[in-house]
């Protein structure tokens, strides 16, 4: 049974280009969850979604980052017009069913140049 | 107040001791407490989950959950050197569904 997928593992920017961090959940797993890791901090919620739903988003920047979890294919967490500070890794995470254990992708590192 | 605080360490401990990690939470509505362990440059993956009030133990690791103090923690027995990494505590305050709300992380140390 796969575990959660993201790609890509590593993605280089520069300042105002767009970055699309793409994450398939687990297997039976319809809840997926992003969290950003800033160096030397811990992680922060973003987002939470179910299959075309955005169910709390109270963690995502008001500007320049959207997520959507189509019916069809990976959730896509899209940044447009990278900054610096937008260097991070980001995490993908899945549950099978609501307020259930969450399992974490391995990640997408971005670098903004 | 943070909502969810840690030490961070680093805690050192030679291998084969007891290590132990604490955790201290802000919302006492929270419903539910996980431990994550992290390598560096790596994912979290978790080690425990805990609901209720008390002890539960799986292989070398217990948590404990006292929600009267706000306080949750992971005792890690006969320690190794693998064990070696950053312990994320993370809460879920939500009733209805799951965002988990992360401490910081606190770095263990095994010396062999």
């Amino acid at each position: 049974n796969a575990g959660v997928m993201q790609n890509p593992r590593h993605l280089v920017r520069r300042r105002g280009q767009e970055a699309r961090l793409r994450c398939s959940p687990m297997k039976g797993h319809s809840h997926v969850y992003w969290y950003r890791q800033l160096p030397e901090e811990g992680l922060k919620f973003m987002v939470y979604l179910q299959k075309e739903n955005i169910i709390d988003e109270s963690g995502m920047p008001k500007e320049r980052f959207s997520a959507e979890f189509p019916k069809e294919g990976p959730s896509i967490l899209r940044i447009q017009q990278v900054v610096r500070g937008d260097s991070a890794a980001y995490f993908c995470a899945s549950s099978p069913v609501v307020a259930e254990t969450q399992y974490f992708g391995p990640g997408t590192r971005l670098l903004v140049l | 107040q943070k909502e969810v605080e840690q030490n961070s360490g680093p805690l050192s401990v030679p291998e084969g001791a007891i290590a132990s990690l604490n955790c201290t939470y802000s919302d006492r509505v929270s419903q539910s407490f996980f431990w994550y362990r992290q390598y560096s440059g790596k994912s979290p993956e978790l080690i425990m989950s805990i609901y209720s009030n008390g002890d539960k133990e799986d292989g070398r690791f217990t948590a404990q959950l006292n929600k009267a103090s706000q306080y949750v923690s992971l005792l890690i027995r006969d320690s190794q050197p693998s064990d070696s990494a950053t312990y994320l505590c993370a809460v879920n305050r939500n009733s209805g569904y799951s965002t988990l709300t992360f401490g910081k992380g606190t770095m263990l140390l095994v010396s062999p």
